[in-house]
């Protein structure tokens, strides 16, 4: 696609449920991120995804954290039991290879845990 | 470990009025560093890279390598700049900086 598109959006999800974000990354790059944005803070790197295989994923903050992607396209960020503590914006960024060019970010999902 | 560090926050300044965020690193040789950008209810997009020694927006950066930093400047802020602007690394380390608030005040 034309950009990193980042579904859904919004998700209202009640405490202990599990969630799934979706990024759909620009079509080519090989590379994929993860990153947490939480009120007031900065941006939380959580995986990296290089193809299929994840060389970096010393950011996911606990095992109820875990990310795939398959095709070297689609990446799904899988949030387990989730606490309040997880309500962030979940950033999706790719780029072409890890080793050109920077980022681009999709808009994010705003996920919130009540 | 590796990394980048935006010692501020939050910076304010009134509008006109020279604007310098400062990011220094800790990588050996030479980091390919950029600036990102967010203004309110966008998304995080590209403002510079180091290695294209560019201007976009009327910002500037360039790599002190014997300061270590990538302090981001501008001459003249205009109220349209105030937005969140982080300072990244590219390559072998993902973490950003923890980014700088600036406010450009009329």
């Amino acid at each position: 696609g034309a950009g990193v598109s980042q579904s859904p959006s919004n998700k209202v999800t009640e405490k202990g449920k599990d969630v799934e974000l979706r990024c759909d990354p620009i079509s080519g790059h090989t590379a994929l991120y993860w990153y947490r944005q939480s009120l007031g803070q900065g941006l939380e790197f959580l995986i990296y995804f290089q193809g299929n295989s994840a060389p970096d994923k010393s950011g996911l903050p606990s095992d109820r954290f875990s990310a795939e992607r398959t095709g070297g396209s689609v990446s799904t960020l899988t949030i387990q039991r989730t606490q309040q503590e997880d309500s962030a914006v979940y950033l999706c960024a790719s780029s072409l290879a890890r080793i050109l060019g920077g980022y681009t970010f999709g808009s994010g999902t705003r996920l919130t845990v009540v | 470990a590796q990394r980048v560090t935006q010692p501020e926050k939050l910076l304010s300044v009134f509008k006109g009025a020279p604007v310098e965020l400062k990011c220094n690193y800790s990588y050996s040789g030479s980091p390919e560093l950029f600036w990102y950008v967010q203004y309110s209810r966008q998304r995080l997009q590209l403002l510079l890279r180091h290695i294209s020694r560019e201007s976009i927006k009327g910002f500037t950066a360039d790599l002190n390598k014997g300061e270590t930093s990538f302090h981001l400047k501008k001459p003249f802020a205009q109220e349209e700049d105030s937005a969140m602007y982080y300072c990244a690394p590219f390559g072998n380390d993902m973490r950003f900086g923890a980014g700088t608030r600036l406010t450009v005040k009329p």
